[in-house]
Formats: structure tokens, C-alpha cells, sequence
């Protein structure tokens, strides 16, 4: 079965580092999300990402947040200068619908990337 | 604005014994309706969804979810729990825009 892959696992940072979490959605999937968990709390939406563009951000997603698709296959999020509160579980998604109002929109998820920021 | 309510942060079972996992939505529209489990160390695994078609809804691994348009419930179960589900549950709605909102979670304990 088709599976999102993400990299790193784990990665530990100093706080004010840069640091890039990659993703590699399924290959015939048109939308791209990432997703962030923080310890102990619920699994919230950063943004969205369709047709290389951001097509809906959440008001966590601000300045220091970043994401590219660098190429036709791996989708990133850039987190420029890590602060404490930036440690969580990032999950990233993809879905297939061409659509966003025409239906359900079923999202695969990867296993995470656990951010540490001390 | 829509929101998620997982009812029950923990639920504990023992073997072989039903599973009721709860949840409530709100929403301004019809929701599409999902659960997703994540076993320790893995991703979100798609268990089932709801899409305005048959109010129960079969899943993978014997999990059922019966959608409540009256309620506003979306309660997950399984008639006989195994060591193997013992997870954390997500109940996920989505009015069909880009946005998904996921509830707090569930831990499910599976006692022998």
C-alpha cells in the first residue's frame, strides 16, 4: 500500500537553528498538508499546499514557517529559527481529490517527524 | 465553526469485551467524518469515514462508526477488543475544504 514517508524520525535542534523536516507524499496525490502535535495536545493543522502554493494556512503558520516543493517528489517544512515551543510531533499528508469541495477529503498521513528544540 | 469532542481521553477494556469510542462534532455543514489510529511510533492509519452515504459505517480491523445527524455523533466501536488495538484514536471532521480538525484523542488500554 502507497505510504508517505517522512524524514527525519527524530531530530533534536538548539533553539534559534534552522530546520527543514521532509516529506514524500504519495506519487499521484495533488494536495500536501503538514500537520503538527504537541505533547499532550491535539493534532493541529499548519497549512495546506496545492499546484505549488499555499492554499490555506492556520494562524500558527506565520513568518519563521515555510514550505516547498522542491521538486516532483518531496515536499519540506522550514521552521527558520526554532523556538522551544516549536518541539511537537509534524505529520505530513497528502490527498488525491482535485477538489477540495466535492467530496470527503481523505488524508494519508506519514509516521511524524518528532522536533526537539532545546 | 466546526469543532471535534472526543468525550474520553482514556478508555480501558479488557480482552474480548466491547469498544465504545466517543465523539461529537459541530459543524455549520455536513461533515465528512473520519477515524484515524496511531499505534505507537507510526503514522495516522485511516480506520473508516463518513461521507453522507450509509449512516454505519464498516472499517477496517472490525471498528464500526454509526454517523447521528441528531445526536451530532460519530461514536467508534468494536464488538470484541484485541491486544493489538490498544492505540490512540482520532475522530477527524472535514466540511470539505482544505482545513481538517482533529479531536483531542482517545487512548485505548486493552487489558488480558
Amino acid at each position: 500500500e502507497p505510504e508517505v514517508t517522512q524524514t527525519p524520525s527524530h531530530q533534536v535542534t538548539q533553539m534559534g537553528q534552522e530546520v527543514i523536516l521532509r516529506c514524500v507524499p504519495i506519487s499521484n496525490h495533488l494536495y500536501f498538508y503538514w500537520y503538527r502535535q504537541i505533547l499532550g495536545q491535539k493534532v493541529e493543522f499548519l497549512v495546506s499546499f496545492y499546484n505549488n502554493e499555499i492554499s490555506e494556512k492556520s494562524e500558527i503558520f506565520d513568518d519563521q514557517f515555510s514550505v516547498e516543493r522542491p521538486d516532483g517528489s518531496n515536499f519540506t517544512l522550514k521552521i527558520r529559527s526554532t523556538k522551544l515551543e516549536d518541539s511537537a510531533m509534524y505529520f505530513c499528508a497528502s490527498s488525491v481529490r482535485a477538489s477540495p469541495s466535492s467530496g470527503a477529503n481523505v488524508l494519508t498521513f506519514g509516521a511524524g517527524s518528532r522536533l526537539t528544540v532545546l | 465553526a466546526q469543532s471535534v469532542t472526543q468525550l474520553d481521553s482514556h478508555v480501558s477494556v479488557s480482552e474480548g469485551t466491547p469498544v465504545l469510542l466517543r465523539c461529537n462534532y459541530s459543524s455549520s455543514y455536513s461533515p465528512s467524518l473520519f477515524w484515524y489510529v496511531q499505534h505507537p511510533n507510526k503514522g495516522l492509519q485511516l480506520l473508516l469515514k463518513y461521507t453522507s452515504a450509509a449512516t454505519l459505517v464498516k472499517g477496517i480491523n472490525g471498528f464500526e462508526a454509526e454517523f447521528k445527524k441528531s445526536e451530532t455523533s460519530f461514536h467508534l466501536t468494536k464488538p470484541s477488543a484485541h491486544m493489538s488495538d490498544a492505540a490512540e484514536y482520532f475522530c477527524v471532521a472535514n466540511t470539505g475544504g482544505f482545513k481538517t480538525i482533529f479531536g483531542a484523542g482517545t487512548r485505548l488500554f486493552v487489558k488480558a
